[in-house]
């Protein structure tokens, strides 16, 4: 079975600072994309940014970019500059190709960007 | 946006009554997701579809069926409500290439 696990519920940063979020998975599949999805308070889910396991590279999305260790099963997020429009719920979100194409999340962060 | 419609955005029922929640595309995308959102869990999945007919569970299905007779609509049924079913219910869907999954607005469910 396929886990994913963000072991931060809440955090806080500064405007204008730069955050990280963690996000541990696990999977003995070698074929998978892993997403970052922003919940605001509208409570509509956003795609941020999204990683290839095959690729290297790690993916960046003009603030936002990502730590990709697969050997470590870890991918974070990383928010520079951070805006007060940034403040919402952080979903870590993984999904096996091939094979159904199962979409799997995480529990999510609370971040709060403050004035 | 993509086009996916969830309905009805709010129901309240009672428990012991069956409810159905629908999720309507017009992507024509292969698969489709029910998902709950409670607080503290995140997203869990309930049930997902990789086509017509083609179901299969996720890690909260009891008590949840579901159906895709057309590639259009995914429904989700409680049987028989509880109060432990109230909660926030997210339809979603993706084309399996792209991967990127789009989702509807959500239903908020309360069962009393």
């Amino acid at each position: 079975a396929q886990t994913v696990t963000q072991s931060q519920p809440e955090m806080s940063v500064q405007e204008a600072e730069t955050v990280t979020l963690s996000c541990t998975y696990d999977t003995s599949e070698n074929n998978y994309y892993l997403f970052w999805y922003k919940q605001p308070p509208s409570r509509q889910m956003i795609l941020v940014i999204r990683q290839e396991a095959y690729k290297q590279q790690n993916a960046t999305e003009n603030r936002f970019s990502v730590n990709f260790q697969k050997a470590a099963k870890s991918f974070s997020l990383k928010i520079s500059d951070s805006q007060l429009g940034d403040t919402a719920m952080y979903f870590c979100a993984f999904m096996i190709l091939f094979g159904n194409e199962k979409l799997t999340f995480g529990t999510g962060t609370r971040l709060t960007i403050i004035p | 946006d993509a086009g996916i419609t969830q309905s009805p955005r709010h129901k309240v029922t009672e428990t012991g009554t069956p409810v159905t929640l629908r999720c309507h595309q017009t992507e024509n995308h292969r698969y489709m997701y029910w998902y709950r959102q409670d607080p503290g869990h995140g997203l869990r999945l309930i049930h997902y579809s990789y086509g017509v007919k083609d179901t299969d569970k996720g890690e909260v299905s009891d008590g949840y069926s579901v159906s895709r007779s057309k590639t259009e609509d995914f429904l989700l049924t409680l049987e028989s409500a509880t109060s432990s079913q109230t909660s926030v219910y997210f339809c979603a869907i993706s084309d399996g290439l792209n991967t990127e999954a789009f989702f509807g607005q959500g239903t908020r469910l309360t069962v009393v």
